[in-house]
């Protein structure tokens, strides 16, 4: 089955240090990753993406993402966490299911960051 | 920039009532989805459309319908809403393609009572 685990509910961080939040994901031929953050009831915004290429993905608000196919990982990561950046994040995978593209999400990551 | 407009941020429904959730994008993508988020669940995929009138049920489609007559609009429509409705429920809207991403709205936090 096809499917996206974000095995940590909650990820927690003191503003300045560095940040990961971890992705794993099944799905049959090659995967193309996005991550999503959503900010208190608000709709999720486009993080980044991994297509093909170079194996560490730079997207928005300072945000990168490195892919690791034998690990079947795609985590997100940023060098130095701001308050501002809690929220809840969401890793996907589009597999070709059923005769379409779709997108499956896994269940979030809320990210505290602490003054 | 890409639009996805929800009709309502809001909304309150008694339980049986026939209940309407609008969206309209305005970047001309093919594809547009309804989304149900749950916590602890993600987001849970009931029904999308890569086309006018042509909708596919996606993981939990029932207790739902859709309707899409025009390409930026996309309906969702809770038959006879049910407590366990209560959620919130997200659009998305993508171009075609394995390697595009999709555009959410804002979401409405819908309450059955």
């Amino acid at each position: 089955a096809q499917s996206v685990a974000q095995p940590e509910d909650q990820v927690n961080v003191a503003e300045g240090n560095p940040l990961t939040v971890k992705c794993t994901y099944s799905v049959s031929g090659n995967p193309y990753l996005f991550w999503y953050v959503q900010y208190p009831n608000r709709g999720l915004q486009f993080l980044l993406k991994y297509i093909t290429g170079d194996n560490l993905v730079k997207g928005s608000y300072g945000f990168e993402a490195e892919f690791n196919k034998s690990q079947t990982s795609f985590h997100l990561k940023k060098p130095s966490a701001l308050v501002s950046d809690s929220a809840l994040y969401f890793c996907a995978v589009k597999a070709f299911s059923g005769g379409y593209n779709k997108l499956i999400f896994g269940a979030g990551t809320r990210l505290a960051v602490h003054p | 920039d890409v639009k996805v407009t929800q009709s309502s941020r809001y909304l309150v429904k008694r339980t049986g009532e026939k209940v309407f959730l609008e969206c309209v994008q305005d970047m001309d993508h093919e594809n547009m989805f309804w989304y149900r988020q749950d916590p602890g669940l993600g987001l849970r995929l009931i029904y999308f459309s890569y086309d006018v009138k042509m909708k596919e049920k996606g993981d939990i489609p029932e207790g739902y319908s859709v309707s899409r007559e025009k390409k930026e609009r996309f309906s969702l429509i809770l038959e006879s809403a049910s407590t366990n409705q209560t959620s919130m429920y997200l659009c998305a809207s993508s171009p075609d393609g394995r390697n595009t991403e999709a555009f959410f709205g804002q979401g409405t936090r819908l309450t059955v009572v």
